[in-house]
């Protein structure tokens, strides 16, 4: 089974501090995922990678930044947290392969437990 | 804009009945539908796919259908139990080869 592990569970932080959240699958999976979610608004994508050093913006992308230096780990990066960035966030990573060895659209994504942030 | 809707009640069926959950979608001609459970304080956990070329889609005792007319999937589970209890998301291909929008989600509620 795949396995996505983020590093904390639960986080508090201050208004201004830089946040690492971290990302790690066992699985070999090329894409990588970071959502928020919030209560009524459901999963909202920040950031994505597709391959180790690149990412694209998602939907929400302003106050954040990722890193991607392996392809096991992808890193989220709360540049000076704000309030409004109190969140479930979570990881998610899929694979671009399918069964006969081709490119697939479309696969489906696994989740890691998530990390809820609390910013003081 | 691409929007997803999906009924934000929560849906309170009793244990042996079927639940059925919808899924709508607007501005969007997506090419694959997928539904994922979310329990609380977990991440999501992926159910089923479904492609646009397929009207219905079965894994034990859930169903998906899926109307490109209508934007719509339905997604059903079959003599429900409380183990079913949990909040149900629907997502569709938003581009490229994996960026998936996602709804809201409806939470299902079994009771015995």
């Amino acid at each position: 089974d795949v396995k996505v592990t983020q590093s904390s569970r639960y986080l508090v932080k201050r208004t201004g501090e830089k946040v690492f959240l971290e990302c790690v699958q066992d699985m070999d999976h090329e894409n990588m995922f970071w959502y928020r979610q919030d209560p009524g608004l459901g999963l909202r994508l920040i950031y994505f990678s597709y391959d180790v050093k690149m990412k694209e913006k998602g939907d929400i992308p302003e106050g954040y930044s990722v890193s991607r230096e392996k392809k096991e780990r992808f890193s989220l990066i709360l540049e000076s947290a704000s309030t409004n960035q109190t969140s479930m966030y979570l990881c998610a990573s899929s694979s671009t392969k399918g069964q006969a060895g081709g490119r697939v659209r479309g696969q489906p994504q696994h989740f890691g437990d998530g990390t809820r942030l609390s910013i003081l | 804009s691409q929007k997803i809707e999906q009924n934000s009640e929560a849906l309170n069926i009793q244990e042996g009945k079927t639940a059925t959950l919808t899924c709508n979608y607007t501005n969007y001609s997506p090419a694959y539908l997928q539904w994922y459970r979310q329990d609380p304080g977990r991440g999501p956990v992926f159910l089923l796919l479904i492609r646009e070329n397929e009207k219905e889609k079965r894994k034990e005792r859930l169903k998906v259908t899926f109307d490109t007319t209508l934007k719509q999937s339905l997604f059903h589970i079959t003599a429900s139990q409380p183990a079913d209890s949990a909040t149900y998301l629907c997502a569709l291909l938003g581009g490229g080869y994996n960026k998936l929008i996602f709804g809201a989600g409806t939470r299902l509620a079994v009771h015995p």
